[in-house]
């Protein structure tokens, strides 16, 4: 099974509104990170949040974590149709050096 | 500087054929790893790779799998008699170092990999 979990597996939304996504895990871990997927190529790094950290801010997103929940949520504000992708999140349990991925969500941001 | 690159772009293979996959990561990472991409699916980790020390092959689906690296350069992934299920995307990911501030993946855009 899944160490990450995204939710809702897929989003559609107006531009200009706020998409938001969540991610649940299992085990202890040391960082998540999310990261963006355009048309099913390379993935790209959007941002990393600290097993001692809550709340994360870069541009539009903000991330939240919190580990007595095991989950983070990621916040994009005023979206943009050029935010349309796949989200995921990935997450290191605690000692192993493998990130593991979600299956994903699935944002479309329609003009 | 140039990103994480990955060739070819598309395969197209007949089944029972091998394949080989290429990626070339940022010079100076020392952690690569290997990803399987099924359609509309998350990312299967396959091999990951670590300066010199021994690959973790834990991911790897079967014997018919096997990668390469040599020091911190290039790496190939190799699939023997490929079957119609190997269809896929293979993504490649190079990162500083596996742990700690360094450990952000750069991926590459993937192999597109389709078995008749």
């Amino acid at each position: 099974s899944q160490q990450g979990e995204e939710d809702p597996q897929a989003l559609s939304i107006q531009e200009g509104e706020n998409a938001t996504m969540n991610c649940s895990y299992k085990t202890s871990i040391n960082n998540l990170q999310w990261y963006r997927q355009n048309s099913g190529r390379g993935l790209v790094h959007l941002i990393l949040i600290r097993s001692n950290e809550r709340e994360k801010h870069s541009g539009r997103l903000r991330v939240t974590l919190d580990t007595s929940k095991k989950s983070s949520s990621l916040l994009i504000t005023a979206s943009r149709a050029a935010d349309t992708a796949s989200y995921f999140c990935a997450t290191r349990p605690g000692g192993s050096y493998i990130p593991t991925f979600g299956r994903g969500t699935s944002l479309i941001v329609h003009p | 500087g140039a990103g994480v690159s990955q060739s070819p772009s598309n395969k197209v293979t007949e089944k029972g054929k091998d394949v080989e996959l290429r990626c070339d990561p940022i010079s100076g990472h020392t952690a690569l790893y290997w990803y399987r991409q099924r359609l509309g699916q998350g990312l299967e980790f396959l091999i990951y790779f670590q300066g010199n020390s021994a690959p973790d092959k834990s991911g790897l689906p079967s014997d018919r799998f096997s990668a390469e690296r040599t020091g911190e350069s290039v790496s190939t992934l190799t699939i023997q008699r490929t079957q119609q299920e190997d269809s896929a995307v293979y993504l490649c990911a190079s990162s500083i170092t596996s742990g700690g501030a360094g450990e952000t993946q750069y991926f590459g855009p993937g192999t597109r990999l389709l078995v008749l």
